[in-house]
């Protein structure tokens, strides 16, 4: 299984709703990340996991919350989300210092 | 800070011509470099990669891509366009921390026409 799942692949939600968006990948990967992609820009990293522990933060708003419970799954919790906030919410995952090479399809957020 | 220029944002080539799609580094080291394809609606797709071996890299789908270090230049080539080949491209510098913390460009829009 050499893939990236995420779901949902579409999510609408308003600004006072709580969701979670869901990464799961089964290649041992101990590294896995969330980049945020709005229209027609290029992704732009959020977090990085190392071994279930969170290494890297881009100085994301706190309304934006990423878990990684075991070294298979992450999630992103959101909560109080702006408009500006929809884009595409990609997930991709590696093995240490190789080329990141397994991304996601992602998951498109709307936020009204 | 390492950073990548694409040149163009947009390229449109016929089918079975050749593709040409510039990018630039500034890097104060010797750098990893990428490109990735995006296709409509979906994820990245890793088309090669440089890591300081060889200065012309081959990648997938007949890519390749030549590693210039004196004109700090990294384009991405193919001989002869197909269709499928209409996506983004994005240009990538890894910031290499440990882990892979890319830095794109602004990616160019290839259109293929018949």
């Amino acid at each position: 299984d050499t893939e990236v799942t995420q779901t949902p692949k579409h999510l609408v939600m308003g600004m006072t709703n709580k969701k979670s968006l869901k990464c799961e990948q089964h290649m041992g990967h101990r590294a896995m990340y969330w980049y945020k992609q709005k229209a027609k820009k290029p992704p732009e990293l959020m977090f990085v996991y190392s071994y279930e522990k969170l290494s890297i933060n881009e100085s994301v708003p706190s309304r934006f919350s990423p878990e990684c419970p075991n070294s298979s799954l992450l999630n992103l919790h959101l909560h109080a989300l702006q408009p500006e906030d929809s884009a595409l919410y990609l997930c991709a995952s590696s093995q240490g210092g190789e080329a990141l090479k397994y991304f996601g399809p992602g998951t498109r957020l709307t936020v009204l | 800070a390492q950073s990548v220029t694409q040149l163009d944002s947009h390229v449109s080539v016929s089918e079975g011509t050749p593709v040409l799609l510039r990018c630039n580094y500034s890097s104060s080291y010797s750098p990893s470099l990428f490109w990735y394809v995006q296709h409509p609606n979906k994820g990245l797709q890793l088309l090669l990669k440089y890591t300081s071996a060889a200065t012309l890299v081959k990648g997938i789908n007949g890519f390749e891509a030549e590693f210039k270090k004196s004109e700090t230049s990294f384009h991405l080539t193919k001989p002869s366009a197909h269709m499928s080949d209409a996506a983004e491209y994005f240009c990538v510098v890894s910031d290499y921390t440990g882990f892979q913390k890319l830095v794109f460009g602004t990616g160019t829009r290839l259109l293929v026409s018949p």
